[in-house]
């Protein structure tokens, strides 16, 4: 079975633009987290959704925000680009079948802004 | 608040040599922790999980973890390094409402192995 795919693998935007980051969760799978990871650090926790109704928030501004699809995929999407931005965007899926179901990571999508 | 520490920063072992990583975790009720290993330019694949029941826990590539609760530690072992092993590993507790939807991770522990 396919892992979670994500795209694109890596992004180059300017100050100021907006980007749409995509996941596709693993077969059967029907939640999905998004998470930042800035060079140097831990993934720090964005968002998750389940069933298209965002079930967590972390720590980010309005400018971050999220959706899910009828077929579970989800996008992330940013607006108002600051450097401060750059950094390496990982999805993960889980089926929420149970509450000890593990999170399985995507390759990430690589976001600079310059 | 929930947390993560990993106190090291940048591990270098011998390759044959055993490997200890460590963690400790702030969280409030019976956590839900796990290690996930980072190869570069990678996504984090899971080594092994903790929720309940026995203490030791056997994962992938022959990493083993235990559970401390007196202690607020789950370190990460492996009896003998591997060169392959050289990564970028981290430790992370499970919260919120579903515990295992939000990871909180720690900064990580990178893991160079010598020949």
């Amino acid at each position: 079975d396919a892992g979670v795919t994500q795209s694109p693998t890596h992004l180059i935007k300017t100050r100021g633009q907006q980007v749409t980051l995509r996941c596709s969760p693993i077969s059967g799978h029907k939640s999905v987290s998004w998470y930042q990871q800035v060079l140097g650090q831990g993934p720090q926790f964005i968002f998750q959704y389940y069933e298209k109704e965002e079930r967590g928030r972390g720590n980010f501004p309005d400018r971050f925000s999220a959706r899910q699809f009828p077929n579970y995929s989800s996008e992330l999407n940013v607006n108002a680009l600051l450097l401060g931005d750059s950094a390496l965007y990982l999805c993960a899926s889980r089926t929420l079948a149970e509450l000890t179901d593990t999170q399985y990571f995507g390759p990430g999508t690589r976001l600079t802004v310059l | 608040a929930q947390s993560v520490t990993q106190p090291d920063i940048h591990i270098t072992v011998s390759e044959g040599a055993s490997l200890e990583l460590r963690c400790n975790y702030s969280y409030g009720a019976t956590p839900y922790l796990f290690w996930y290993v980072q190869s570069p330019g990678q996504g984090l694949q899971l080594l092994l999980k903790y929720f309940s029941g026995d203490t030791l826990v056997q994962g992938i590539k022959g990493f083993e973890a235990e559970f401390k609760r007196s202690q607020s530690s789950f370190n990460l072992r492996k009896p003998s390094v591997h060169w392959s092993d050289a990564a970028e590993y981290f430790c992370a507790v499970g919260a919120g409402d579903n515990q295992g939807g939000k990871l909180i991770f720690g900064q990580g522990t990178e893991l160079s192995v010598k020949p």
